[in-house]
């Protein structure tokens, strides 16, 4: 039983371009959360998809948009990349109902 | 909003002794849950406990446990015999009851020596 992936492992963007980051949840999960990790730094909720649309949304500006597919996965897009938006990114899966998420390994962006 | 604080940036121990990493938190909530992650340098966030809030009887899992202090808001991880894969970030994090968003707090860094 695969557990949450994420691609890619890790990416370099300068700023002002725009990134995709992807997740694929676990087998029989239904809903994805994202958030970002500064360095030193606990991890902060950005959104949560279900049932292909945004259900939560945490302080985070409309630059940060995301898609949930039929298959669950998920997207986090972020335009007009910031330095500040130099992060590890962790997308979590869970069940619809239950409150536990397993997290993926998370996409390391750097910004320069 | 819910708050949740490590008050532990740092803490070192010898390989089997017992350590307990606090967190507190702030919440007007009467149903929620409370986490325990370990993030090791590979970075994957792993759950290490949980605890419902409305359970009276503290989380136990092998050799890590807690102590729930409900009145106090006080949610501590007690880790005994430690092994040098403990060796990691340890958060603290709440989720509301219904919300799915977890709430974290800043982390304590845990170094197991031989």
């Amino acid at each position: 039983d695969a557990g949450v992936t994420q691609s890619p492992t890790h990416l370099i963007k300068t700023r002002g371009q725009q990134v995709t980051l992807r997740c694929s949840p676990k087998s029989g999960h239904d809903t994805v959360s994202w958030y970002q990790q500064a360095l030193g730094q606990g991890p902060q909720f950005i959104f949560q998809y279900y049932e292909e649309e945004e259900r939560q949304r945490g302080n985070f500006p409309d630059r940060f948009s995301g898609h949930q597919f039929p298959n669950y996965s998920s997207e986090l897009n972020v335009n007009a990349l910031l330095l500040g938006d130099s992060a590890l990114y962790l997308c979590a899966s869970s069940r619809e109902q239950f409150y536990e998420q397993y997290f993926g390994p998370g996409t390391r962006l750097t910004v320069t | 909003a819910q708050t949740v604080t490590q008050s532990q940036p740092e803490m070192s121990v010898q390989e089997a002794e017992t350590v307990t990493l606090s967190c507190t938190y702030d919440t007007s909530e009467s149903n929620y849950y409370l986490f325990w992650y370990k993030q090791p340098p590979s970075r994957q966030m792993i759950l290490v406990i949980r605890q419902e809030a409305y359970k009276q009887q503290n989380a136990t899992e092998n050799r890590f446990s807690v102590n729930f202090q409900k009145a106090a808001k006080s949610f501590s991880l007690k880790i005994s015999d430690s092994q040098l894969g403990d060796t990691a970030m340890y958060f603290c994090a709440f989720m509301k009851q219904g919300a799915q968003k977890l709430v974290f707090g800043q982390g304590t860094r845990l170094t197991i020596n031989p």
